[in-house]
């Protein structure tokens, strides 16, 4: 079965700073798609970024880029020149089939000042 | 603008009662979802719809029913028999591609927090 692990509960950082959220998928199948989220504390959930398995270049939207490393089932998103406002959880998906996403249950990130 | 709605926003059930949380888009999208999300904890499939008048039952379908007579509407009902209700309901719509290498993300209402009274 496939399945999303986030070890990080929960990650400090300051403003400024980067930051890595963890993220490691298991499935036996060639193609998949790795989608991470942001829910603010009103509960919205936001999409950030995408990868898909044979992309060969890491995903970046904006200061968001994805470290995807295949071989080691990882794909973690990365934050850049954190902001107050990235405050939030965030989550790991992976489609499954071809349609339903799985997700992992989640990194708080907390940025301060 | 496009997007999905949820209402109500927050809603409270007796002992016994059925309730129904509504779901609607806009985006003209052929799949619906419905997720419950619990404190702390990542979101898990209750049912889901690719096209009108047909769905699935996702991970934690007991106690939960669905209806798909509109392609904009996917309403959850909440049963009786779902014993442990209390949680916070995300509905999400998407582009039905069929195929898993697919870069179309699940877009997401607001939700609905539900509670026991």
């Amino acid at each position: 079965a496939q399945k999303i692990t986030q070890t990080q509960p929960g990650m400090f950082v300051q403003e400024k700073e980067a930051v890595t959220l963890d993220c490691t998928y298991d499935t036996s199948d060639q193609s998949y798609g790795l989608f991470w989220y942001k829910q603010p504390s009103s509960g919205e959930m936001i999409f950030l970024i995408y990868q898909g398995s044979y992309d060969e270049q890491n995903a970046t939207e904006g200061r968001y880029s994805l470290n995807f490393q295949k071989a080691r089932k990882s794909a973690n998103l990365v934050i850049s020149a954190s902001q107050l406002g990235d405050s939030a959880m965030y989550f790991c998906a992976m489609r499954e089939g071809t349609d339903k996403l799985i997700f992992g249950t989640g990194t708080r990130l907390q940025v301060f000042p | 603008d496009g997007g999905i709605t949820q209402s109500p926003k927050y809603l409270f059930r007796k002992e016994g009662q059925n309730v129904t949380l509504s779901c609607e888009q806009n985006l003209n999208h052929d799949a619906m979802y419905w997720y419950r999300q619990d404190p702390g904890q990542g979101l898990r499939l209750i049912y889901y719809s690719q096209i009108v008048n047909d769905f699935q039952k996702g991970d934690i379908a007991e106690g939960y029913s669905v209806s798909r007579e509109k392609k904009e509407s996917f309403p959850l009902t909440v049963t009786s028999a779902q014993k442990n209700p209390t949680a916070f309901y995300l509905c999400a719509s998407g582009p039905f591609v069929g195929q898993t290498y697919s870069n179309q993300p699940q877009h997401f209402g607001d939700g609905t927090r539900l509670s026991i009274l």
